[in-house]
């Protein structure tokens, strides 16, 4: 299996719900990443996990908290987005931080109205 | 800092022609990767193409190929025979190996390929 995947595909949400994104991948990669994708723009990197401990925040707010569960899966819970933070919100891994090649899904488009 | 600079914002090729997509970076690491990926309208980053710094031979997968001049500082790819389903957003993004852990992505290049 040589597959990221996340649900949902699309989701719709108001600025007071909470809700979450999934990312699931079954390769044995110790490395996993969020990152945000605005329309016509290269992805920002958002985080980055390694043996599922937080590596990296680039300084995100905390109304985006992610988590790891466990070394095959990625959650990003969301809790008071603003409508600026509508996005793709693509997810990857990689077999570990020094391997430089990621895997990417194929995202989820959160609206924030 | 590394820097990736695509410059072609947008471009377009006839079917079966060949064009190519140029990259340009800045780093002072000797030891490094790059890549091309692949966006199509479906928005699944695909890997289409991965070059080590450290090797001089240039990379090929099938149609597409890349021109690697390291002390340039220039990697460009080629897509020979283009296809529809070529129509895409092309990102070139450098990796790092001295514990950045992160892509640098280029601003991408739009290519449309016209029937």
């Amino acid at each position: 299996d040589t597959e990221v995947t996340q649900t949902p595909k699309h989701l719709v949400m108001g600025m007071t719900n909470k809700k979450s994104l999934k990312c699931e991948q079954h390769m044995g990669h110790r490395a996993m990443y969020w990152y945000k994708q605005k329309a016509k723009k290269p992805p920002e990197l958002m985080f980055v996990y390694s043996y599922e401990k937080l590596s990296i925040n680039e300084s995100v707010p905390s109304r985006f908290s992610p988590e790891c569960p466990n070394s095959s899966l990625l959650n990003l819970h969301l809790h008071a987005l603003q409508p600026e933070d509508s996005a793709l919100y693509l997810c990857a891994s990689s077999q570990d931080l020094d391997t430089n090649e990621q895997f990417f899904g194929p995202g989820t488009r959160l609206t924030v109205l | 800092a590394q820097t990736v600079t695509q410059s072609q914002p947008e471009m377009s090729v006839q079917e079966a022609e060949t064009v190519t997509l140029s990259c340009t970076y800045d780093t002072s690491e000797s030891n490094y990767y790059l890549f091309w990926y692949k966006q199509p309208p479906s928005r699944q980053m695909i890997l289409v193409i991965r070059q080590e710094a450290y090797k001089q031979q240039n990379a090929t997968e099938n149609r597409f190929s890349v021109n690697f001049q390291k002390a340039a500082k220039s990697f460009s790819l080629k897509i020979s025979d283009s296809q529809l389903g070529d129509t895409a957003m092309y990102f070139c993004a450098f990796g790092g190996t001295s514990g950045t852990y992160k892509y640098i992505f280029g601003t991408g290049t739009r290519l449309k390929v016209l029937a």
